[in-house]
């Protein structure tokens, strides 16, 4: 089975940092997905990691511990738009995406 | 180009009445996937194809059917409607399963109350 942990809510500031946390226990690996979704809209990638470390795309980084079954996302110099569901994916060893409850970021002026 | 569309937008169904969402992909995609997303429980796996011709369950397959006649087409029929079904449902496509980013693609969704 899977099990994929990530906070339900979290605020910050316009121009702030968040770090959004995803801790999983899977029975396979083969990938973490990061996924942004905006109310009512449907989910957009963002970031793909199979191997630890940090990946950088623009504003938006993700982190990926194997080791540990851990990843983040970060986000930086928030923006407005940024207030949406972040959800975390893990692509297990028969392809298929597993997706936490996901993380509702709201971005206040 | 439309990329996936997924009708209807959203419905409303007296329980025991039959249902098809239908979901159409212009990409070329050989996977399809169907997703339900409630509140709390975020999107759960319901079907899966991985290429025209071939299906899969996913993590919640009971109450739905899929088929998969050609590569752009992926309906999924509720035979008998419960309000348990009460949900949002995603179509996504991606290229090829599990292959390197393999990054999906969701529709708009369909908005599907059962009462």
């Amino acid at each position: 089975g899977q099990n994929i942990d990530q906070p339900t809510e979290m605020t910050a500031t316009e121009g702030a940092i968040v770090q959004i946390n995803c801790t999983y226990q899977t029975s396979g690996f083969n990938g973490l997905f990061w996924y942004q979704q905006h109310a009512g809209e449907a989910p957009t990638f963002l970031s793909y990691n199979v191997l630890d470390g940090l990946e950088e795309k623009g504003r938006f980084s993700s982190f990926l511990s194997r080791s540990k079954g851990y990843s983040y996302l970060l986000l930086k110099e928030l923006q407005m738009k940024d207030s949406a569901s972040y959800l975390c994916a893990v692509r297990d060893n028969d392809y298929k995406l597993s997706f936490g409850a996901g993380t509702t970021v709201t971005v206040r002026a | 180009i439309a990329g996936i569309t997924q009708a209807p937008t959203s419905q409303i169904l007296a329980a025991g009445r039959r249902m098809t969402l239908r979901c159409t992909q212009d990409m070329r995609h050989n996977a399809m996937y169907w997703y339900r997303q409630d509140l709390g429980l975020g999107l759960r796996l319901i079907h899966y194809s991985n290429t025209a011709g071939t299906t899969g369950k996913g993590e919640v397959p009971d109450g739905y059917s899929v088929s998969r006649a050609n590569t752009d087409d992926f309906p999924l029929t509720l035979a008998s409607a419960v309000p348990s079904q009460t949900s949002v449902y995603f179509c996504a496509s991606s290229e090829v399963a599990g292959i390197g980013a393999d990054t999906q693609y969701f529709g708009p969704g369909t908005r599907l109350t059962v009462l």
